[in-house]
């Protein structure tokens, strides 16, 4: 079980725009920094985009991510075919014992 | 860009101790803005990040793993190591190592190795 509540799928037809959202608590999405990540199987996971809206040099702009409260989301815009893959947010816990903790993943199909 | 490589045994006995390496490229391990992470991901998909190294040599791990990992650095061919005792199928998955901003985000991750946990 996740700490972070991701939905399990999405999908969405090339050019559409989709978001995927990721429900958190005060400790760990109210509190730090939501970031999101690409994993395609077989390659390295790829980090994509933080709530603050800074992305890695080389990750294009149609990935831009917010976070209002406890809850944060990722939006892709001009879907691709390439973007099809697991999409997980993350975000650092503060608690007695702090961790990192993320979502349980959400497939993205492109239609 | 920064490159990380997992390497170890893709198949581990009950009760024997799993030991990882990830080799850092183009990039030193001893610089001291960054963490030096071990993420895995479950058969079901979830991540669970088992703790991170620091060039000085401070660790911290996941409660969770009850004191059974444990992590080291060698600066000088500038890669480090995840161990970890007493598996059960449980620790079957695919390991990652990581690059850490602390406290904020994992910049670059290698490719993942597979490790199996069965007699």
């Amino acid at each position: 079980q996740s700490v972070l509540t991701q939905p399990p799928s999405a999908s969405g037809a090339p050019g559409q725009r989709v978001t995927i959202s990721c429900s958190g608590s005060s400790s760990n999405i109210g509190s730090n920094t939501v970031t999101w990540y690409q994993l395609v199987p077989g390659t390295a996971p790829k980090l994509l985009v933080s709530s603050n809206n800074e992305r890695p040099s080389g990750v294009p702009d149609r990935f831009s991510a917010s976070k209002s409260g406890t809850s944060a989301s990722l939006a892709i815009s001009g879907l691709q075919s390439e973007d099809e893959a697991d999409y997980y947010c993350a975000s650092w816990q503060d608690s007695l014992n702090s961790i990192w903790v993320f979502g349980g993943g959400t497939k993205l199909t492109v239609l | 860009q920064v490159q990380l490589l997992e390497s170890g045994p893709g198949l581990v006995r009950p009760s024997q101790t799993l030991s990882l390496s990830c080799s850092v490229s183009a990039g030193s391990i001893s610089n001291d803005g960054y963490y030096w992470t071990w993420i895995r991901q479950f058969p079901g998909k979830g991540l669970e990040w088992i703790g991170y190294i620091y060039y000085g040599g401070s660790t911290y791990y996941n409660p969770s793993l009850k004191s059974r990992a444990s992590m080291s650095l060698d600066t000088s061919k500038n890669h480090f190591s995840l161990e970890l005792k007493s598996v059960t199928a449980a620790d079957t998955g695919i390991y990652y190592c990581a690059r850490e901003h602390p406290l904020t985000s994992f910049d670059y991750w290698g490719q993942g190795t597979v490790v199996t946990v069965s007699s």
